[in-house]
């Protein structure tokens, strides 16, 4: 079983529609929760950081943290085309034997069509 | 201020030999972390340097290398090379203290 569970779609969503993305893990000694988007042929770019449970709102981007289920969720609000790529769930523990290791979650394919 | 730099952009090289892959992190930054992304296993973990000290290693075999010099830049060794390891290789930048960590737009290598 991998660490950090995260479907990859295809989603393929209108224009304008509320996208929902979604990771789970198993080790509970993650601590740090981010989101990546990813176009083809890039490097993966930070969308969102956060280490406590709870929401964390930015723009149209809202992370959501629920450590007590080990679940994880990306909502993106107003999704319009160029928010159509390849998002990456990553996260890590609070240093130890893990210092600078991020475990990913497979991605998710993301189209939004006009 | 300046991203993530990641030099050459994209390397054709044949089995059997070696290649070496550049990193200069965000001004800053000094911890450096390399990544091996695939269609089949994703983004996998390689190594991370920090203040010029290898801190944590992934499950890969010795023929992946890295070293990171009193600049912060890094570079990473693939000796031996199998047409395998064609895959797209990441470096990460963060201040190695639990915070973010940001990625520059890979190394495209293809062994053929």
């Amino acid at each position: 079983q991998k660490e950090v569970e995260q479907d990859p779609g295809p989603l393929s969503v209108p224009e304008g529609a509320i996208v929902s993305l979604n990771c789970t893990y198993s080790n509970s000694a993650f601590q740090y929760f981010m989101w990546y988007r990813q176009y083809s042929r890039k490097g993966p770019e930070l969308l969102m950081y956060t280490y406590s449970s709870g929401n964390k709102e930015d723009g149209r981007f809202t992370a959501q943290v629920d450590k007590s289920s080990k679940y994880i969720s990306l909502f993106i609000r107003d999704s319009q085309p160029s928010d159509s790529a390849t998002y990456l769930c990553a996260m890590s523990d609070a240093g130890g034997t893990s210092y600078g290791k991020l475990t990913f979650g497979q991605g998710t394919i993301l189209t939004v069509h006009p | 201020k300046a991203g993530v730099t990641q030099t050459p952009r994209y390397l054709i090289k044949t089995r059997g030999q070696q290649v070496t892959l550049s990193c200069s992190p965000i001004s800053g930054h000094r911890s450096v972390s390399w990544y091996q992304q695939t269609p089949g296993q994703g983004l996998q973990f390689l190594f991370e340097y920090f203040s010029e000290t290898q801190r944590n290693k992934g499950n890969f075999p010795g023929r992946f290398s890295g070293r990171q010099f009193s600049n912060s830049r890094s570079e990473m060794n693939v000796s031996t090379l199998e047409l395998g390891d064609s895959a797209l290789y990441l470096c990460a930048s963060s201040t190695g203290m639990n915070t973010e960590a940001f990625f520059g737009q890979g190394t495209r290598l293809t062994v053929v």
